[in-house]
Parts: structure tokens; sequence; C-alpha cells
């Protein structure tokens, strides 16, 4: 049972770059999100969505898009990334009407030069 | 936005203390609180999910209340020891139209010393 995935683990990238950080959960789980985690800031909600085709905006989205094609997939696109961007991401997932905890992906530290 | 308070930020104890920290949130619209365990360079862990007034809920030798009238939840670690060395996070959700967020709290820094 593998959870929730996500890719790479660790990138560095140069400013105005743009990549995808991947999010796959095996759970069949319909609610899913982006927290950015930095120094004495905790977890910050990036974007979440409740099912496929359904996305939001969390407490931190400028800089961030996402899309939610199936159940299981949930990437987070940074357009064009800028050093602000520089911090570790989370994704999870968690049963969308139910009181169940969420489940974290491993993260992904991400530097932006 | 909800504001989700944890005191203290850290707290040092020695190998077999009993320790508690706080988790402090605004009581209007609560619907659920969720403690995490969150070790360096892993990823948080589910420790408990409360929903009713009064209620309490273990594990091992973590334990957690919860008063959802004023707005606090403790969390409750017996006879800390080394492997109890973590971050613990609460967060709380709320009804509303976001209803399936989580909004986290800071964190509690537990370092236990042998």
């Amino acid at each position: 049972n593998a959870g929730v995935t996500q890719t790479p683990k660790f990138q560095v990238l140069k400013t105005g770059q743009s990549m995808t950080l991947q999010c796959a959960q095996d759970m069949n789980h319909e609610y899913m999100s982006w927290y950015r985690q930095d120094p004495g800031m905790g977890l910050r909600l990036i974007h979440y969505s409740v099912g496929a085709g359904i996305t939001d905006q969390g407490e931190v989205p400028n800089g961030y898009n996402v899309s939610r094609s199936t159940t299981e997939d949930f990437p987070l696109r940074l357009l064009s990334a800028a050093p602000s961007q520089t911090s570790v991401y989370f994704c999870a997932s968690r049963p969308g009407q139910s009181n169940q905890p969420q489940h974290f992906g491993d993260g992904t530290r991400l530097s932006i030069l | 936005i909800l504001n989700v308070e944890q005191s203290p930020q850290s707290l040092h104890v020695q190998e077999g203390d009993s320790t508690n920290f706080t988790c402090s949130f605004p009581s209007s619209n609560f619907y659920a609180l969720h403690w995490y365990r969150w070790e360096t360079a892993k990823s948080p862990e589910a420790l408990f999910v409360m929903t009713l007034n009064g209620d309490e809920k273990k594990k091992g030798r973590i334990s957690a209340t919860l008063n959802t009238k004023e707005g606090y939840s403790y969390l409750y670690i017996k006879g800390s020891q080394p492997e109890d060395s973590a971050t613990y996070l609460c967060a709380q959700r709320n009804y509303g139209g976001s209803q399936g967020n989580l909004i986290f709290g800071k964190g509690t820094k537990l370092s236990v010393k042998p």
C-alpha cells in the first residue's frame, strides 16, 4: 500500500523556470491538498481539491496552479519559480466526508536559486 | 482564516518526565481537531482526530483532551522517551465553505534528553 507518493524528493531550479511537483494517492481519497512548510510558519495550505475536476485556493496560492483530472493525481505547478518559493512541499489526502486523519507524502524539498 | 495557536513553541524535558502542551482554536464553527506527530525528515503522522466536547483519546503513553466550548485541546505524554522527540502539530477543521481544510498551528517541538 503506497499511500501518498510525491516526486521528486529534491529539486533545484533557477529563477523563472517552471516545474511540476507530482502527487499520487492509491486510497481513493476524495480530498487532496498541497502545503508548504517554512521555518517558523508551520504548514500553510496552497491549494486543495474536494474531488476530480474541482480545485480551490488555500491560504497562499499565488504563483502556483493545480489540476485534478483524476481522483488519484493532484500535481502542483510552479509557473515561474521565484526564490520566495524555496520551501518543503507536502501533499496530503483523506476521505472527503469523514473525520478520518490526513495522510501525508514524504515531501519535496525545493530550492530556487 | 482560522488562527490555531500552539504553546509552547519548544520544550526540553528529561527522559521519564511527563509533559503536556496546548492547542488553542476558535470555538465557533468547530468541526474537528487533529493531532499529528512530525519527526524530522519525515512526514506528519496522525495521532488523534477529536470531534466532541469532552473527548479524551489515548494511544500508549500519549493522550489528548478536547474542550470545544472554550477552544482548546491538551496533548499529554506520560514518561517521555527520547523517541518521543518530534514536533507535535494540531489542526482545526471547521464548518463552512472550505469544509475539508485543515488549518495547522505552528507546532510544539519536543526534545527528550536521555
